[in-house]
């Protein structure tokens, strides 16, 4: 079993839609949590980054981390043609719990979103 | 303002040869990071370098080798590329706190023949 879980997808929505993405884990000691979107032949671009628990917003990008059930969501609101992309969900683990003191991120698979106008 | 940039961007290469992909950073950043990624498998730590002089292995390291030489660029070797090896290859970097988020290049589209 993989330490992030992450739904592939793909994912098509229509412009103007909610969209929500979420990745599940099991590692416990997880405290920092990152979206990252990638586009097509390009390399991953830091979207969210949220530590603990709790809610995040930036314009139409919500990230939520709910620890107590190892989930967590990112939500585009009002989704554009230009959002459609791979979304990558990453965690670490802080040096004092265990982690690594490079900070070793943990991936999801992806998750590839269309945006259809 | 540049960021991370990665030499070259697309290679075809012959089962045996070897190369040296580039990756220079002006963030000033003292960790960076090798990663491959591949279709269903996301992306795996290759090697990684916590400073100038320094590397170590990440989670998939046999057949590659690393250099820190200068803390801005950090190269990824292949000594005997295999057909196993055909992948994108990322370049990141972050800063010296530990988990800061990482900061990607574009990658290097390599296929091993």
């Amino acid at each position: 079993q993989k330490e992030v879980e992450q739904d592939p997808g793909p994912l098509s929505v229509p412009e103007g839609a909610i969209v929500s993405l979420n990745c599940t884990y099991s590692n416990s000691a997880f405290q920092y949590f990152m979206w990252y979107r990638q586009y097509s032949r390009k390399g991953p671009e830091l979207l969210m980054y949220t530590y603990s628990s709790g809610n995040k917003e930036d314009g139409r990008f919500t990230a939520q981390v709910d620890k107590s059930s190892k989930y967590i969501s990112l939500f585009i609101r009002d989704s554009q043609p230009s959002d459609s992309a791979t979304y990558l969900c990453a965690m670490s683990v802080p040096p004092g719990a265990g982690g690594t003191s490079y900070g070793k991120l943990t991936f999801g698979q992806g998750t590839i979103l269309t945006v259809h106008p | 303002n540049a960021g991370v940039t990665q030499t070259p961007k697309f290679r075809v290469l012959k089962t045996g040869q070897s190369m040296t992909l580039l990756c220079a950073q002006d963030m000033n950043h003292e960790y960076m990071y090798w990663y491959r990624q591949d279709p269903g498998m996301g992306l795996r730590l290759i090697h990684y370098s916590v400073g100038e002089g320094t590397t170590a292995k990440g989670e998939v390291p046999d057949g590659y080798n690393v250099s820190r030489l200068k803390k801005q660029n950090f190269l990824l070797g292949l000594e005997s590329a295999a057909p196993s090896q055909t992948s994108v290859y990322f370049c990141a970097s972050s800063e010296v706190t530990s988990n800061q988020p990482q900061h990607f290049g574009d990658g290097t589209r390599l296929s091993i023949l």
